[in-house]
């Protein structure tokens, strides 16, 4: 059964800090997803990594994947509040389940002027 | 564009009823996917059409719960004898392929219904 684990779960910063939030996962999946979720709202998608190495950046978030070492990080820099939501990683295992989503448990992440 | 569309929004009913929820994908995608989101948990697939048909159906957790896509657009789920612990936010998400080839093929999420069983 594929696991796909967050950490942090919640994590409280403050504005203009650096941070990272890591993804690990059970399978040798090479398609994995960063998707944000505001309150009371849908997810909305953030990147898509395709294979080992990859690095995608947007604005001040910056994701990569090592499909060796099964991780994926999303690192936030210089923090505003606006980068306030709960953000999930999901994988595809394609080997087994094919296009399905496993998600991880969230990451809520809260910035503090 | 418009985005994948879910109606109703919230749904309120009491135990043992019937309910259904309705997804509108993205125009022109082939794939669609139906998952649960508890309070505080990420979403859990339920079921996955590829056209007309469900291609994956193993998340679905008991018979009570279906699913259809009659003509490869619009999909219902539908829950029979609903019970209290049926009450999530049920998200339908929509891609163009669903094909591993297809390159990123990002699953786009819709609204959610909030399903509220008293």
């Amino acid at each position: 059964e594929l696991k796909v684990e967050q950490n942090p779960l919640f994590l409280s910063m403050q504005e203009g800090k650096n941070y990272t939030i890591y993804c690990n996962y059970s399978t040798t999946s090479d398609r994995l997803y960063w998707y944000r979720q505001d309150p009371g709202k849908s997810l909305e998608s953030l990147f898509v990594l395709l294979s080992n190495g990859a690095v995608k950046q947007e604005g001040r978030l910056m994701a990569s994947l090592d499909t060796k070492a099964r991780l994926s990080t999303l690192h936030i820099t210089a923090a505003v509040h606006d980068l306030s939501a709960t953000y999930f990683c999901a994988v595809a295992d394609w080997e087994t389940s094919g296009s399905r989503l496993t998600f991880g448990e969230g990451t809520q992440l809260t910035v503090n002027p | 564009g418009a985005g994948v569309s879910q109606t109703p929004s919230n749904k309120v009913t009491e135990k043992g009823k019937y309910v259904e929820l309705r997804c509108d994908p993205i125009s022109g995608h082939t794939a669609l996917y139906w998952y649960r989101q508890s309070l505080g948990q990420g979403p859990e697939f339920l079921i996955y059409f590829q056209g007309t048909g469900a291609a994956d159906d193993s998340g679905l957790p008991n018979d009570r719960f279906f699913a259809v896509r009659p003509e490869g657009s619009v999909s219902t789920l539908k829950i029979q004898r609903t019970e209290r612990g049926d009450s999530a936010v049920y998200l339908c998400a929509s891609s163009l392929t669903g094909f591993r080839l297809a390159g990123e093929d990002t699953q786009y999420f819709g609204p959610g219904t909030r399903l509220t069983v008293l």
